[in-house]
């Protein structure tokens, strides 16, 4: 139990393009869902905090108009990278947080690599 | 701010040799702490967590202790095998859930017969 998808794994697209990431919890119902990004060699940072029904909680330095969260529903979150540039180029990884573990444990997606032209 | 800081990959092992792949963090406060382990195409799953000094997290042979005073989590196992070959993550959270999560760079293991 307790899996998150991700659609698509992988996404090529050109410079000035939007790309939208799609994060689905298969199994169980996720009120609160986070974005990360990561690097080559680096740790994962995350991005945001998607709560069902509200608007999105951007870390520091994370651009919103850039990057925008939708959670629709208890079991999807959506994120969009706006008029891609190569430097959004990236890893792109999603949890799900379930409430019905012990210490609301988060269930992570595979990753999506987004590669811009 | 938290920080957490694990050594870097690769790391290349014999099977049945021992493992030990250091973690330290730094953060306010008393954090729980996490290693998560990522199998190749597959996305990241917790293997274990303490949440407060001393605890000792354990789960398919791997084991790490909570050691506030050296402000580590050392993931350590006896006896890897081939199938442990993963990228291991480890991470802290504050206030003792799952939330928010602080990740290290991540340390990658190889495991060869």
């Amino acid at each position: 139990g307790a899996v998150v998808s991700q659609h698509p794994s992988r996404v090529i697209c050109k410079s000035g393009t939007s790309v939208k990431i799609e994060c689905r919890s298969l199994d169980f119902q996720a009120t609160t869902m986070f974005w990360y990004r990561q690097f080559p060699k680096q740790s994962l940072m995350l991005m945001a905090t998607s709560n069902e029904g509200s608007k999105a909680t951007y870390e520091q330095g994370v651009e919103k108009d850039k990057f925008l969260i939708n959670h629709a529903s208890l079991t999807l979150s959506t994120l969009t990278v706006t008029s891609a540039h190569p430097e959004d180029s990236s890893f792109y990884i999603c949890s799900a947080l379930s409430p019905g573990t012990s210490d609301n444990e988060q269930f992570f997606g595979p990753g999506t690599r987004l590669t811009v032209l | 701010g938290n920080s957490v800081t694990q050594m870097e990959g690769p790391v290349t092992l014999s099977e049945e040799a021992f493992l030990t792949i250091n973690c330290t963090y730094t953060a306010t406060g008393y954090p729980s702490l996490f290693w998560y382990v990522q199998y190749p195409g597959e996305g990241l799953q917790l293997l274990l967590k303490a949440t407060k000094a001393d605890d000792k997290g354990s789960n398919k042979g791997f084991e790490a202790t909570y050691r506030k005073e050296t402000t580590s989590f050392h993931l350590e196992k006896g006896s890897v095998q081939v199938s442990d070959s993963a990228v291991y993550f480890c991470a802290l959270s504050d206030g003792g859930t799952a939330s928010k999560l602080t990740f290290g760079t991540g340390t990658r293991l190889q495991v060869t017969l």
